[in-house]
């Protein structure tokens, strides 16, 4: 079955670490996005690519760096000038074009 | 700056009633509106998808109305169940990138 396969499910990162969450999809999607979602605020986008080695900041990208080296794959590192990385980090894939998004069932993120 | 804003936060119904959700979008430039359901610590499952030129979609006991010129959008859900408890999440699609604007969700409750 086709889908989005977002891990670890759990991730506990120290201060000062840098952590990557890995997202894949075999959806053959052109776009990919990561969001990071907290209580109260809903969902906010982080990055964005539409097509392999190319891609956007969202509305929240400082302490983020994302990669798209291959189509199946768009990693979401959260590095250390991250402040308050405590979420839950949800992935998503679209074909573009005005279609609708799926998304991966997301990792939590803790700093501890 | 596109803005989702959803009524009510959180409601409690008794199973088996009929209830509405809403949701309104500030910018009617939009490509698409699409209602998500949040299960809780999961990810996001698509529900219905209305194209900006569509007026309504129908799922099973779920249907969805766009009147993209006044910003607003309603998901009716027939006959609550208590499986329907869950979060449910309003989300549009406009600008550069195909990106997703979400609205902070309404927070169901189906009681025996």
């Amino acid at each position: 079955d086709g889908g989005i396969t977002q891990s670890p499910k759990y991730l506990f990162r120290k201060e000062g670490q840098n952590v990557t969450l890995s997202c894949e999809q075999n959806l053959n999607h052109d776009a990919m996005y990561w969001y990071r979602q907290d209580p109260g605020q809903g969902l906010r986008l982080i990055y964005y690519s539409q097509i392999v080695n190319d891609f956007q900041k969202g509305d929240i990208a400082e302490g983020y760096s994302v990669s798209r080296e291959k189509k199946e794959s768009f990693p979401l590192t959260v590095t250390s000038a991250q402040k308050n990385p405590t979420a839950f980090y949800l992935c998503a894939s679209s074909i573009g074009g005005g279609s609708g998004y799926t998304f991966g069932s997301g990792t939590r993120l803790t700093v501890v | 700056k596109q803005e989702v804003t959803q009524i009510p936060a959180a409601l409690s119904v008794p199973e088996g009633e009929n209830l509405v959700l809403n949701c309104s979008f500030t910018d009617s430039a939009i490509y698409n509106l699409q209602w998500f359901r949040q299960d809780p610590g999961k990810g996001l499952t698509s529900l219905l998808l209305i194209q900006s030129s569509q007026r309504e979609q129908t799922s099973g006991r779920l249907n969805a109305s766009l009147d993209k010129s006044s910003g607003r959008s309603t998901l009716y859900i027939a006959a609550s169940q208590p499986g329907d408890s869950a979060t449910y999440l309003c989300a549009v699609t406009g600008g550069g990138g195909n990106k997703l604007t979400f609205g902070t969700g309404t927070q169901l409750k189906v009681e025996l």
